[in-house]
């Protein structure tokens, strides 16, 4: 067990629609990653926080927000799903940057 | 931008023995980490063992080790005493120190199966 959490394990919703992807870092960890990983691209980086700011973009469509929370929860929502959306979504926490921890991920399914 | 490479998309090997999985990475950068991931049929990305480019010594975690061949720019991970419950994906990962983002860049992987 990494100590980070994610809600909900799966996800299952129709194209068009817009979900809520929620993430608990370990205790004490100031930054948040959030990572996609699907069979085509692999594992991409899409957002990272720091203390509730934004630090960093990779490949995150515009139709996709995060935010971090004071409590340091971070939060990726999604919208107007589209099928190539399915993907295992995975966040991460670290403290000091040099090592990340994953949670279990959140695997949304497109229908 | 920085790349990372494992050529090997699947390897086998017999329990207890010993296998070495390949990556090389692509960076102009002279300071960054390197990390190894196993990915196991339950999805978790597990931290198996990491690498300061700094450091010339080898990182060694009970039956995992690494090659850092920083001129040549390969860092291998070696599993000795192999275990069934070694099967697993496994992502060669590079970050670099400083600037922005430590953001991970991952290899596309490499599915290790273990044969009793």
């Amino acid at each position: 067990d990494s100590g980070v959490t994610q809600t909900p394990k799966h996800l299952i919703t129709a194209t068009g629609q817009r979900v809520t992807l929620r993430c608990s870092p370990r205790s004490g960890d100031l930054s948040v990653y959030w990572y996609q990983q699907s069979l085509d691209q692999g594992l991409q980086f899409l957002i990272q926080y720091y203390n509730g700011e934004e630090r960093a973009k990779g490949n995150i469509l515009e139709r996709f927000s995060a935010q971090q929370f004071p409590d340091l929860h971070s939060e990726l929502n999604l919208s107007s799903l589209e099928l190539g959306d399915s993907a295992l979504y995975f966040c991460a926490s670290s403290v000091d940057g040099r090592a990340q921890y994953f949670g279990p991920g959140t695997r949304l399914t497109v229908t | 931008a920085q790349t990372v490479t494992q050529s090997q998309p699947e390897m086998s090997v017999q329990e207890a023995e010993t296998v070495t999985l390949s990556c090389t990475y692509d960076t102009s950068e002279s300071d960054y980490y390197l990390f190894w991931y196993k990915q196991p049929p339950s999805r978790q990305m597990i931290l198996v063992i990491r690498q300061e480019a700094y450091k010339q010594q080898n990182a060694t975690e009970n039956r995992f080790s690494v090659n850092f061949q920083k001129a040549a720019k390969s860092f291998s991970l070696k599993i000795s005493d192999s275990q069934l419950g070694d099967a697993a994906m496994y992502f060669c990962a590079y970050r670099n120190v400083g600037g922005a983002t430590n953001k991970l860049i991952f290899g596309t992987g490499t599915l290790l199966a273990v044969q009793p």
